[in-house]
């Protein structure tokens, strides 16, 4: 069965340092959402693709997140530079068309 | 989007049926109402949705008011591994794409 593949599954880095996120998505998956989920919360929206495109980012805080999906296909989330704030766990998910969403087994990230 | 109200938490006895309730009194015509369950430290997992009808499939029933202001989710015969968050979404499509708000959802622990 296909899945949603992420790397790495764990991240330790030191406040102010950059890290970035891989997501493969299901193939042929139109449209890949990045979600934060806090411990203790339910995931939040960070960013949503249409293709290569950005159809949502209302929650991607800007000042330090980037995220980039060129070909369509794998997508990239950056944070430069991590607050002690960023810890949490970073959901990849992708989706074809009108049905459910497909999720990543997660990013871990720690920053101290 | 709609908000939607689910039980900080509940128990339930291995082998017996978990109904989970969620209220989602403001829900808009072209809502769906979705369902996911993550188990500790892993991706949320589509079980099941649905628009106006009660759905079954193998792993769920949901039920649906007639009003759609609320619905319950029911796992026929809860298992120790069906302890996990289940979270109750409205979830809204437009223009072919999917807007989806997760709330802090339901923790399900099941009692052997």
């Amino acid at each position: 069965e296909a899945e949603v593949a992420q790397s790495p599954r764990y991240k330790i880095t030191e406040k102010s340092q950059a890290v970035a996120f891989w997501c493969d998505p299901i193939s042929g998956h139109a449209t890949l959402y990045w979600y934060r989920q806090i411990l203790g919360q339910g995931p939040e929206l960070l960013v949503q693709f249409q293709d290569e495109s950005v159809v949502d980012d209302s929650q991607l805080p800007k000042d330090r997140f980037s995220a980039e999906r060129l070909k369509g296909v794998d997508s990239t989330l950056k944070i430069q530079p991590a607050e002690l704030g960023d810890s949490a766990m970073y959901l990849c998910a992708s989706t074809s068309g009108n049905n459910e969403q497909f999720f990543g087994p997660g990013t871990r990230l720690t920053v101290l | 989007d709609a908000k939607t109200t689910q039980p900080t938490s509940m128990d339930c006895a291995e082998g017996r049926a978990a109904n989970l309730p969620c209220n989602h009194s403001t829900i808009s015509g072209n809502e769906y109402v979705y369902w996911y369950r993550q188990i500790h430290s892993q991706g949320p997992q589509y079980i099941i949705h649905g628009l106006k009808n009660n759905e079954t499939n193998e792993m769920a029933s949901l039920i649906i008011t007639e009003d759609r202001k609320s619905s319950t989710l029911i796992l026929p015969h809860a298992t120790l591994r069906d302890t996990a968050v289940y979270y109750c979404i409205a979830n809204y499509f437009s223009g072919g794409y999917q807007k989806v708000t997760f709330g802090t959802g339901t923790k399900l622990q099941v009692i052997p």
